[in-house]
């Protein structure tokens, strides 16, 4: 059983661009979250998808928009970022019949 | 969902029981209480979750209150990879509802060093 995997692991972006991070859930997993983690906080849920629909947000700008594909992969986009978009960005899978996320090691994300 | 408040950070010696404690006062009858660990530089990992039972799986204990106004987190056997931050979390759990794992509220957690 493969783990969540996330891509890339780091990423630098001026502010104003666009970005894209890309998360593979566990397999046998429909469900997709994703985090943000500022430093030296804890982990703020964005959004969530399930069964490629988004069915639960947290309290995000809708520039944080993602997608989530037939195979539950998933993708978060941030548009027109800004400086305090910095951050680890987490994402974690489950299914709908577990109690428990799985996390990947997340995208460090700087923006400059 | 209910908030939680934990200590900011704890100490405990290598080969002793590391007991993290967790105040969840307006935790409501349907809110399960969960733990998640932090090791630094990766994704939180589930450790624990109860209801009102007390639970034991291979990594940790939950002790839960009689009120369910408090648990502990017990790691039996501290080790150095021990040493994260420890989150508790209160939420309801919905059987057959997708994805009832989002949207858990992290706390800042309590940082647990274990020393040699």
């Amino acid at each position: 059983e493969t783990g969540v995997t996330q891509s890339p692991t780091h990423l630098i972006k001026t502010r104003g661009q666009q970005v894209t991070l890309r998360c593979s859930s566990q397999s046998g997993h429909n469900t997709v979250s994703w985090y943000q983690q500022a430093l030296g906080q804890g982990p703020q849920f964005i959004f969530q998808y399930y069964r490629e629909e988004e069915n639960g947000r947290g309290n995000f700008p809708p520039r944080f928009s993602g997608l989530q594909f037939p195979n539950y992969s998933s993708e978060l986009n941030v548009n027109a970022l800004e400086l305090d978009d910095s951050a680890l960005y987490l994402c974690a899978s489950s299914r709908d019949s577990g109690p428990e996320a799985f996390f990947g090691q997340g995208t460090r994300l700087t923006v400059v | 969902d209910a908030k939680t408040t934990q200590p900011t950070s704890m100490d405990c010696a290598e080969g002793r029981a590391a007991n993290l404690p967790c105040n969840h006062s307006t935790i409501s009858g349907n809110e399960y209480v969960y733990w998640y660990r932090q090791i630094h530089s990766q994704g939180p990992q589930y450790i624990i979750h109860g209801l009102k039972n007390n639970e034991t799986n291979e990594m940790a204990s939950l002790i839960i209150t009689e009120d369910r106004k408090s648990s502990t987190l017990i790691l039996p056997h501290a080790t150095l990879r021990d040493t994260a931050v420890y989150y508790c979390i209160v939420r309801g759990f919905l059987l057959n509802y997708g994805g009832s794992q989002g949207n858990l509220i992290f706390g800042k957690g309590t940082k647990l060093s274990v020393k040699p």
